[in-house]
C-alpha cells in the first residue's frame, strides 16, 4: 500500500496562491471522488480541510479549494496568510477497502 | 465539545504487546465509525485501521494486518487498538479519529495522540 505522492515542500508570499499536488493511481484517486485534505500545525492533530475532492466542511475558509484530474488531486490556497503555514496531507479511499495518505507537504509562507 | 483522548502508549520491546484506548465524549460515539491513524516522529500520516459504528466491519492496513486488532465498547464510549508482535517500525504517535458521519474513509474529529516506542 504505497503512499500518495506529494511534493515535500511549497512556498509562497502573503496574498499569493499556492497549489499542492497529490498523485495516486487508478486504484485510489483515479477510481473515486473520495479525496480529502488535512492541515496539521506542529504538535497539533490534523484538521479536515477538504472532502469529496472539493467540498469544504463548515468553518473552513473559502480560500481553500480542491480539484482532481485523472489520478492527481490538487489543493489550492489563495490569498496566503501566515497562519496557513503548516503541513498538508492528502488522503484517498482505495478500492481494496483501505485508506491511504500522501507523504505530506510543508507549506512555508515567506 | 468533542473530545477524543488516547491513552496506553509507552515504551515496549519488540515482539511484545500493547493496548491503546481512546475515550470519546461530546458526540454520538456509537453512531460513528472510528479510526486509528499513526504518525512516525517527524514523518507523515499512515492509516492503520477502521471499525464501523456498530463494530460489525473492520479494515486494516497491510502493514498491521494479522498483528493489530481494532475494537470498541459503545456503552463505554471507548475505542481500542490491541497491538501484538510489535516491531521497531511500529514506533509512532497513534491518533484516534472519527469518520465523517456515514463516510468511513474521511477523518473528522481527532485526538491529540499517544506515543508508542518499540525498542529493545
Amino acid at each position: 500500500q504505497s503512499a500518495l505522492t506529494q511534493p515535500a515542500s511549497v512556498s509562497g508570499s502573503p496574498g499569493q496562491s499556492v497549489t499542492i499536488s497529490c498523485t495516486g493511481t487508478f486504484s485510489d484517486i483515479g477510481a473515486y471522488n473520495f479525496v480529502s485534505w488535512y492541515q496539521q500545525h506542529p504538535g497539533k492533530a490534523p484538521k479536515l480541510m477538504i472532502y469529496d475532492v472539493s467540498n469544504r466542511p463548515s468553518g473552513v475558509s473559502t480560500r481553500f479549494s480542491g480539484s482532481k484530474s485523472g489520478n492527481t488531486a490538487s489543493l489550492t490556497i489563495s490569498g496566503l496568510q501566515a497562519e496557513d503555514e503548516a503541513d498538508y496531507y492528502c488522503s484517498s479511499y482505495r478500492t481494496d477497502d483501505s485508506a491511504v495518505f500522501g507523504g505530506g507537504t510543508k507549506l512555508t509562507v515567506l | 465539545q468533542v473530545q477524543l483522548v488516547e491513552s496506553g502508549g509507552g515504551v515496549v520491546q519488540p515482539g511484545r504487546s500493547l493496548r491503546l484506548s481512546c475515550a470519546a465524549s461530546g458526540f454520538g460515539f456509537s453512531t460513528y465509525g472510528m479510526h486509528w491513524v499513526r504518525q512516525t516522529p517527524g514523518k507523515g500520516l499512515e492509516w492503520v485501521a477502521v471499525i464501523w459504528h456498530d463494530g460489525t466491519t473492520t479494515y486494516y492496513a497491510d502493514s498491521v494486518k494479522g498483528r493489530f486488532t481494532i475494537s470498541r465498547d459503545n456503552p463505554k464510549n471507548t475505542l481500542y487498538l490491541q497491538m501484538d508482535s510489535l516491531r521497531v517500525e511500529d514506533t509512532a504517535v497513534y491518533f484516534c479519529a472519527s469518520e465523517v458521519k456515514g463516510r468511513w474513509y474521511y477523518f473528522d474529529y481527532w485526538g491529540q495522540g499517544t506515543l508508542v516506542t518499540v525498542s529493545s
